[in-house]
């Protein structure tokens, strides 16, 4: 089945650095651009970074731009999320999404997500 | 950027219907037609219920519907079931540099 599975939080203490991985399984995974989402303790969601099919176009939350780096690997079916110098505010449970397709066209929406996966930036 | 202005709570009791409104601007909401909407229930990952603005995805129930006027999209949700409670988020695209964002979410009460 259609599937996304997030791993790699931890604890971290701040100015550290974590490296996501979502492994993405019962679809094309070439086909779509990826998205990590956040959600703080208690909050709402909060859209972080987005990669296209072919890697060619990144964008990020100015939240988290120039600390960040969204990247995929099409032939292992991942997306990874490389966080450096983080912050007691990226503490959140972390998650992948597949972004709508229709015959192609981008819809903006999210219709896959993954369980999600903690991160906690403590000292 | 801005997130996009939702109500902080809504309640309504089975049976009845409920509207769930969601503010932003013609630089998203009001000027695309990509309005999306998520439940999620508490612990669990958010769940794509409705996409361009008005378009249920399939295996959503067709309680489930939206619709926009302006720059305010809104989810109804008719014949309220328990299961209905939960917490329920916009979305849109915009022409910020950012292209996409959330609104701040509501929380849903069936009484």
């Amino acid at each position: 089945q259609v599937q996304l599975v997030e791993s790699g939080g931890g604890l971290v203490k701040p100015g550290g650095s974590l490296r996501l991985s979502c492994a993405a399984s019962g679809f094309t995974f070439s086909d779509y651009y990826m998205s990590w989402i956040r959600q703080a303790p208690g909050k709402g969601l909060e859209w972080v970074s987005y990669i296209s099919s072919s890697s060619s176009y990144t964008n990020y939350a100015d939240s988290v731009k120039g600390r960040f780096t969204i990247s995929r690997d099409n032939a292992k079916n991942s997306l990874y999320l490389q966080m450096n110098s983080l912050r007691a505010e990226d503490t959140a449970v972390y998650y992948c999404a597949r972004e709508s397709l229709w015959f192609g066209e981008l819809l903006y929406a999210f219709d896959i997500w993954g369980q999600g996966t903690m991160v906690t930036v403590s000292s | 950027q801005s997130a996009l202005t939702q109500p902080a709570s809504v309640s309504g009791s089975p049976g009845q219907s409920i509207t769930i409104s969601c503010t932003g601007t013609s630089s998203d909401v009001g000027g695309y037609n990509y309005v999306s909407w998520y439940q999620q229930h508490p612990g669990k990952a958010p769940k794509l219920m409705i996409y361009d603005v008005s378009n249920r995805p399939s295996g959503v129930p067709d309680r489930f519907s939206g619709s926009k006027s302006g720059n305010t999209a809104s989810l109804t949700i008719s014949g309220l079931q328990a299961e209905d409670e939960a917490d329920y988020y916009c979305s849109s695209y915009t022409s910020s540099s950012t292209t996409r964002v959330f609104g701040g979410g509501t929380k849903l009460t069936v009484l």
